[in-house]
């Protein structure tokens, strides 16, 4: 199976300061076409997940652009660009590219110092 | 507007049963696969099955943890998704939120746009 893990696992943030979640991958997420398999989702406090990036880089619908998603093959990188406050949360990479043995990150908790 | 609801959960024993269904509105439901996953108290995400739309032939798929224990339907007719959880164990206990798969392509799944907000499952003697 493919594992992901996330660093750090608890980011302190200051709203209008950027923040960056890495996450790596045992085995490239890169397909043959051209595309890497790689989901970010947000679970804010008490909330299902909800999708922020897919294929690596390409913004969700009603996701705000202060959010930013870079990388290929084995790592990967998710950027805001300002925090806000409605930022705090859970972030989790996710891999779909062993479809269907998704497989999730451990998480990384963004809070507000 | 797209909405999953999840229902079914609740206290149960060792070894028992229980159904879990997810009923979708707003959307094409039979277009869709649909997937459950599932979050332990504190823990993170946790892939459980997913079943694809009746063009890929309603195929399903399990997590090795749940697999020979839960089974996973789906009636397009009433737009719900079934998630049928037998001989449970402890370590089932946990929020069962069902997702839409944004992307269903022959090879891979990915983009899960719409979540329910989930039905605990707690299993306790």
């Amino acid at each position: 199976d493919i594992v992901l893990t996330q660093s750090p696992l608890y980011l302190p943030v200051t709203p209008g300061e950027p923040a960056s979640i890495s996450c790596r991958s045992s085995q490239s997420l890169l397909h043959i076409d051209g595309y890497n398999y790689l989901d970010w989702y947000l679970q804010k406090p008490g909330q299902p997940p909800q999708l922020l990036i897919h294929l690596a880089s390409n913004r969700a619908s009603g996701v705000p652009d202060r959010f930013s998603g870079s990388g290929s093959g084995t790592d990967f990188t998710l950027r805001i660009s300002r925090v806000e406050t409605e930022d705090v949360g859970v972030y989790y990479c996710m891999q779909p590219l062993q479809t269907p043995l998704f497989t999730f990150g451990p998480g990384t908790t963004v809070d507000i110092k | 507007e797209v909405q999953l609801v999840e229902s079914g959960g609740g206290l149960v024993q060792p070894g028992r049963s229980l159904r879990l269904s997810c009923a979708g509105s707003g959307f094409n439901f039979d277009y869709y696969a649909l997937t459950w996953f599932r979050q332990a108290p504190g823990k993170g995400l946790e892939w459980v099955g997913t079943i694809r739309s009746k063009a890929y032939g309603s195929r399903t798929e399990y997590a090795a943890s749940v697999k020979d224990r839960f089974s996973i339907s789906r009636d397009d007719f009433k737009s719900i998704v079934y998630l049928q959880m037998n001989s449970l164990k402890t370590e089932d206990t946990a929020m069962y939120f069902c997702a839409r798969v944004g992307i269903q392509l022959w090879f891979v799944m990915y983009s899960y746009d719409y979540w329910g907000q989930g039905t605990l499952v707690t299993v306790s003697p």
